[in-house]
């Protein structure tokens, strides 16, 4: 089992650029969720996906950022217009449904905006 | 919304001591209370976990207390090592896992 695959590892864009961040969950695990973390800091839902649906965008800012899961494909984060305060590093886990199973997490993207 | 208080936010023990990481949360239909390790660059991962129908699980040097009447749950680590240095973070559920500010562990040899 390849565990959560999240590429790229590094990404970085000037300002005004778009970033697109892919992650594939483990196998058998339908629901996808997204995190950020800023240097030294928490981790900061950001949205909660399952295939074809999006569950709670709660913690995602509402201009700039989406998110998919498609039913075929890897679940994507999408950033336009990319500012200074997105690079961050950005997780994403996966859980076969259902918290009580725990997530487990991606290696993460570490996005830098230069 | 699950809020999740940790404290304290950096802790330094010396190699061999215990060490203890406190969560507070806000939801009382929180039913799973995990802990998740993370090293510098690395990814979080899970170190233990317990649920709302019990009161205390161990694993080896680590173990963690749950308390839902005072709604609060806590990591003991003993005999620490240096290699148990990292960010902890402790995580209680609403829709999905909402996460404490962490806590710096630093264990000297």
């Amino acid at each position: 089992n390849a565990g959560v695959m999240q590429n790229p590892r590094h990404l970085v864009r000037r300002r005004g650029q778009e970033a697109r961040l892919r992650c594939s969950p483990m196998k058998g695990h339908s629901h996808v969720y997204w995190y950020r973390q800023l240097p030294e800091e928490g981790l900061k839902f950001m949205v909660y996906l399952q295939k074809e649906n999006i569950i709670d965008e709660s913690g995602m800012p509402k201009e700039r950022f989406s998110a998919e899961f498609p039913k075929e494909g890897p679940s994507i984060l999408r950033i336009q217009q990319v500012v200074r305060g997105d690079s961050a590093a950005y997780f994403c886990a996966s859980s076969p449904g259902g918290l009580e199973y725990g997530y487990t997490f991606g290696s993460g993207t570490r996005l830098t905006v230069v | 919304g699950e809020n999740v208080e940790q404290h304290p936010s950096t802790l330094s023990v010396q190699e061999g001591d215990s060490a203890v990481i406190k969560c507070t949360y806000s939801d009382s239909a929180s039913n799973y209370f995990p802990w998740y390790k993370q090293e510098l660059g690395k990814r979080p991962q899970l170190i233990i976990d317990i649920r709302s129908n019990v009161g205390e699980k161990k694993d080896q040097r680590i173990a963690v207390t749950l308390n839902k009447t005072a709604k609060h749950f806590s990591l003991h680590i003993t005999e620490t090592q240096p290699e148990d240095s990292a960010v902890y973070f402790c995580a209680g559920t609403g829709n999905m896992l909402t996460f404490g500010g962490g806590t710096r562990l630093m264990v000297k040899p």
